[in-house]
């Protein structure tokens, strides 16, 4: 049974590029999440996808945008990278919204990908 | 919105028991979560509480008291591989939300 699979694992851009991150979900899974985790912080929730469509967001910018896949695969692309964008980028897939209900529909990280901006 | 409010430091020795504490505040309540990360790695999920009350799942247990928005990881016979961020995470009823904000994470360190 896969797991959550994230590529690259690390990665070193400069400032003003832009960056595009992938994901795919664990297998019976069609939801996926992105969080941005800074050094020392928790996870930062930035935008869910479900049926192809951006279904919540967090407080980010447009700069950040994505995309989801009829396979459930997603995609974080960030525009016009800064220095503080520099952070673990995580991944994570659940079921449906509204399913799971007895398991309180857990979502599972992949190994994340680390974003250095230079 | 969320504020999720978790320590920030915690020590402990090995083969004790520590408690660690979660405040929230949430515009509905959706479910509390418990996730592991060690220093490099991605967060595991630890544990879920959507009731008050004990969750115990072998050393680890949680509770919940939603009334006063509160919750606490024990972790108990404390080994050496226990030292991680254990981060507290709450998933709001909004419709269809299906995402979990995260606190700032406490990390525990675990000493001989």
């Amino acid at each position: 049974d896969a797991g959550v699979t994230q590529s690259p694992t690390h990665l070193i851009k400069t400032r003003g590029q832009q960056v595009t991150l992938r994901c795919s979900p664990k297998s019976g899974h069609d939801t996926v999440s992105w969080y941005q985790q800074a050094l020392g912080q928790g996870p930062q929730f930035i935008f869910q996808y479900y049926e192809e469509e951006e279904r919540q967001r967090g407080n980010f910018p447009d700069r950040f945008s994505g995309h989801q896949f009829p396979n459930y695969s997603s995609e974080l692309n960030v525009n016009a990278l800064l220095l503080g964008d520099s952070a673990l980028y995580l991944c994570a897939s659940s079921l449906a919204p509204g399913q799971g209900v007895i398991s309180g529909n857990t979502i599972y990280f992949g190994e994340g990908s680390w974003l250095t901006v230079v | 919105g969320q504020n999720i409010d978790q320590p920030t430091e915690m020590t402990a020795t090995e083969g004790a028991i520590v408690q660690i504490n979660c405040t929230y505040q949430t515009s509905g309540f959706n479910g509390l979560f418990w996730y592991q990360q060690h220093a490099g790695e991605a967060p595991t999920f630890l544990s879920y509480n959507v009731l008050d009350g004990l969750e115990e799942k072998g050393r680890f247990s949680s509770f919940l008291s939603r009334s006063k928005g509160y919750s606490y990881l024990l972790l108990k016979e404390l080994q050496m591989k226990d030292s991680a961020s254990y981060l507290c995470a709450v998933r709001d009823l909004k419709g269809d939300n299906n995402d979990m904000r995260f606190g700032a994470g406490t990390r525990l360190t675990v000493k001989p």
